[in-house]
């Protein structure tokens, strides 16, 4: 069975860092393109970014709003995800789910991990 | 920026059809959007539901069936079931990057 675990969802100050980590079982992450999505507190969904496997030259793409604050990158050997967040902001403040992408196809999902920015 | 519009709301009644659409900011959705569609229920991560404009995973209900809609991307219920009240959200791809829809509020009334 496919599973995608996030954790590392933690409250931080504005202006922290975190890392959130998202481990995979019952598939081999080394083939898998990988997205993080989050969704801050009864919004919608937004995409963060990607990471393409390292045969397809394991390359990140991210959207406008990331402006080089956050960084994915991914560990084959350990079966994880990971996503680096620095900088945050209150809007920040979010779950944020791990997803595969296939590509163009997002079909397993974690369950996700709270991140809150605040004093 | 580009901005993908989804209704905000819709309200079905059991067993009836409603059509949700996609529209992109920057002109007519095409196949080479790979519309994705999604449905959430609350305090849960989204379920998957139609890939690459019409295709259906596995576990996609028959009821569940994407197109393309006078430039739209749309997700169209048939025969809708009560526990089909959800948002539901569609992804469209940009050249490097995913935009999610808005997300529209199913009523089943």
């Amino acid at each position: 069975e496919v599973q995608l675990v996030e954790s590392g969802g933690d409250l931080v100050k504005p202006g922290g860092s975190l890392r959130l980590s998202c481990a995979a079982s019952g598939f081999t992450l080394i083939n898998a393109w990988m997205s993080w999505v989050r969704q801050a507190p009864g919004k919608g969904l937004e995409w963060i970014g990607r990471v393409k496997t390292k045969a397809d030259g394991g390359t990140t793409d991210y959207a406008a709003f990331v402006k080089g604050r956050f960084t994915i990158t991914r560990d084959d050997s350990e079966n994880t995800l990971f996503l680096q967040m620095n900088s945050l902001k209150s809007d920040d403040t979010a779950v944020y789910y791990c997803t595969t992408e296939a590509p163009s196809v997002f079909y397993y999902w974690g369950q996700g991990t709270l991140v809150t920015v605040s004093s | 920026q580009t901005v993908v519009t989804q209704e905000p709301s819709l309200t079905v009644s059991p067993g009836g059809t409603v059509t949700l659409t996609c529209a992109s900011s920057t002109g007519a959705v095409t196949s080479g959007y790979y519309p994705n569609w999604f449905q959430q229920n609350p305090g849960q991560a989204p379920r998957a539901l139609i890939y690459s404009t019409i295709n259906k995973h596995s576990s996609t209900p028959a009821r569940f069936s994407g197109s393309l809609l006078g430039g739209k991307a749309a997700l169209t219920l048939s025969g809708v079931q009560p526990e089909d009240e959800a948002e539901y959200y569609c992804l469209l791809y940009y050249d490097g990057a995913w935009v999610f829809g808005g997300g529209t509020k199913l009523t089943v009334l």
